[in-house]
């Protein structure tokens, strides 16, 4: 069956230094989805990447979909404590549920 | 309702006995899954219901889960038996058109087996 993989597992960094997070997926994607879930908290949606190549920017944070579509990254530049918390992205084949990723644990030190 | 509404927020019980978890999607929602989440891990899909097809049932650990839904409304997550190892949380999701849309995720049922 599809599978998602995700690393780092875990991210420890200063405030200010970058993050990035890569996920990969063992078949072709018709989307790719990014959520963040704070510690306690529940996913909540961040972005979706639909074409080949896309490349969409949110303030500090870039996500990226392969020319592939079966990548993508998301890297977060000059990090705040804000930031801290676990990120996952979600494939979508368009034939079955949301894949999710095993996350990216992010820990930001002030 | 505003959200994804999940109840209970938190649930103990002895092992070997019933629990059921409800979820209340966003109203007009066509989608609704299930996913469980242990401690620090990622998020397990269990199933799928998208609108009147028939549910994606791959995830599902063992016969002792199961889940139905009516029509667009209500889910209900029953795990018979439960097991130690189904100590986590279950988190419902529902998305307006199924798949390629956002997912909104309600807060979760935190249940612990012992």
């Amino acid at each position: 069956g599809q599978q998602v993989m995700q690393i780092p597992q875990y991210q420890h960094v200063q405030e200010g230094e970058d993050f990035t997070t890569y996920c990969n997926s063992s078949t072709t994607l018709s989307n790719i989805q990014w959520y963040k879930q704070r510690p306690g908290g529940h996913p909540v949606f961040l972005i979706q990447l639909v074409k080949s190549g896309e490349v969409k920017k949110q303030k500090r944070l870039t996500f990226q979909f392969g020319e592939a579509k079966k990548n993508s990254s998301l890297h977060i530049t000059a990090t705040q404590t804000t930031d801290v918390g676990t990120y996952f992205c979600a494939g979508d084949t368009g034939r079955r549920a949301l894949t999710f990723g095993s996350g990216t644990r992010l820990q930001v030190q002030p | 309702g505003a959200g994804v509404s999940q109840s209970p927020s938190n649930k103990v019980t002895e092992k070997g006995k019933d629990v059921e978890l409800r979820c209340d999607p966003i109203s007009g929602h066509t989608a609704l899954y299930w996913y469980r989440q242990r401690l620090g891990q990622g998020l397990e899909f269990l199933i799928y219901f998208q609108g009147n097809s028939a549910p994606d049932k791959s995830g599902l650990p063992s016969d002792r889960f199961s889940a139905e839904r009516t029509g667009e409304s209500v889910s209900t997550l029953t795990i018979q038996r439960t097991q130690q190892e189904d100590s986590a949380v279950y988190l419902c999701a529902s998305t307006p058109l199924g798949q390629g849309t956002e997912a909104f995720f309600g807060q979760g049922t935190r249940l612990t087996v012992v």
